[in-house]
């Protein structure tokens, strides 16, 4: 089973907006991150947020984790055309394994 | 340029017929792994390694070989392709292991027929 889940599956909102997507994972970790593929493309890194981190920013990007409730929430602001793709969060459990685990994704789209 | 390269990009078999998907990145990087991805399920890890002559299966190892004989080459092998090994693969590296930030290659759409 995965990891991590993002929800929603699929998103679209119009350019200008904010968009938000949701990862949840099972076990505890040590870090979680967020990456972005463009329709078939390699994946890009985003952010990292460690485990004793509650939010992070990168630019138009935040991102915010609660370990508590093993969840994770990437937020974009002013969303623009060229954000349509698809994220992914990404986790390393903390049993030992070099493992890393991604969700099925989110797959953003953002309309003119 | 930094990259992680992958070839072919492309690629349609037939089943039965061995093949190779090579991977090389230019960072010195100690830990490479390999994905693949499908519909609906995501990247799921098919092999890890730590360094050279170090690897490691990942969540879905069944069908395929992996070899880490120089720090920059992580080839991914598939002895007998089948039908289901039809996916699109991703090679990915990163500085010291699975924490740090991957860089992924562009991929490698194989159909097995």
């Amino acid at each position: 089973s995965q990891q991590g889940e993002e929800d929603p599956q699929a998103l679209s909102i119009q350019e200008g907006e904010n968009a938000t997507m949701n990862c949840s994972y099972k076990t505890s970790i040590n870090n979680l991150q967020w990456y972005r593929q463009n329709s078939g493309r390699g994946l890009v890194h985003l952010i990292l947020i460690r485990s004793n981190e509650r939010e992070k920013h990168s630019g138009r990007l935040r991102v915010t984790l609660d370990t508590s409730k093993k969840s994770s929430s990437l937020l974009i602001t002013a969303s623009r055309a060229a954000d349509t793709a698809s994220y992914f969060c990404a986790t390393v459990n903390n049993f030992g394994n070099e493992k890393l685990t991604f969700g099925t994704g989110t797959r953003l789209t953002i309309i003119p | 340029e930094a990259q992680v390269t992958q070839n072919p990009r492309y690629l349609i078999t037939v089943t039965g017929k061995k093949l190779t998907v090579t991977c090389s990145q230019n960072m010195n990087h100690e830990y490479m792994s390999w994905y693949r991805q499908d519909p609906g399920l995501g990247l799921r890890q098919i092999y890890y390694s730590m360094n050279v002559e170090v690897t490691d299966k990942g969540d879905v190892p069944e069908g395929y070989k992996v070899s880490r004989k120089e720090k920059r080459n992580f080839p991914l092998i598939l002895e007998s392709p089948s039908p289901n090994q039809t996916s699109l693969y991703f090679c990915a590296s990163s500085r010291t292991g699975p924490y740090n930030e991957q860089f992924f290659g562009p991929g490698t759409r194989l159909t097995v027929l």
